[in-house]
């Protein structure tokens, strides 16, 4: 059954430092989505990203995020200068028909 | 989007049903209702969804009462497997959709 993947599992940085995680939608899906998950908290909405460009994004999502499908197989969430508190989960979803959305594993990320 | 209310936690005997409510009493006529899963920290999992009419697929059933205002997420044979965080999640159907996630109703499956 095909799957989202997404890489690394886990990935440590620095505060200040910038991080790229990745994502492998099911192929054949058009509607790709981040969500991230801080310990203990609920799933959240980041973004959502159709066509090559952005179709809605949270208040999460400021400035220190981009989003980009660099070819046709990678999604990737960009995060230029990281924080402690991006400290999370993120889940990367794909969609191909108009309901269900289909979740990645996750990338843990920790930021010190 | 619709708010949704679910109770915290449940448990369940193993081989018994689950029945996991959810009351969305604002839902608006075009709107569904989504049921997803999160076993442990893994991605959510999609289960099912519906609009009015009672639904059932390979995984469970649901069951919206006529009003739409609440709903029924049942797993007929509940296994240690399906221990798990289940949210319910009112929105609109399409594309581009953000999923709007609570905090879920914890199910704990117990031999």
């Amino acid at each position: 059954e095909p799957e989202v993947t997404q890489t690394p599992s886990h990935q440590v940085t620095q505060m200040g430092q910038e991080v790229i995680l990745r994502c492998v939608p099911i192929s054949n899906h058009l509607y790709f989505y981040w969500y991230r998950q801080i310990l203990g908290q609920k799933v959240e909405f980041l973004v959502s990203f159709y066509n090559n460009e952005i179709s809605e994004k949270s208040e999460i999502f400021d400035d220190q995020f981009s989003v980009e499908r660099p070819d046709g197989s990678n999604f990737t969430l960009k995060i230029r200068s990281t924080k402690l508190e991006d400290s999370a989960m993120y889940f990367c979803a794909s969609q191909g028909g108009i309901y269900e959305q289909y979740f990645g594993p996750g990338t843990r990320l920790t930021v010190t | 989007d619709a708010k949704t209310t679910q109770p915290p936690s449940m448990d369940c005997a193993e081989g018994r049903a689950a029945n996991l409510p959810c009351n969305h009493s604002t839902i608006s006529g075009n709107e569904y209702v989504y049921w997803y899963r999160q076993i442990h920290s893994q991605g959510p999992q999609y289960i099912i969804h519906g609009l009015k009419n009672n639904e059932t697929n390979e995984m469970a059933s649901l069951i919206i009462t006529e009003d739409r205002k609440s709903s029924t997420l049942i797993l007929p044979h509940a296994t240690l497997r399906d221990t798990a965080v289940y949210y319910c999640i009112v929105g609109n159907t399409g594309t581009a959709s953000k999923l709007t996630f609570g905090t879920g109703t914890r199910l704990q499956v117990t031999l």
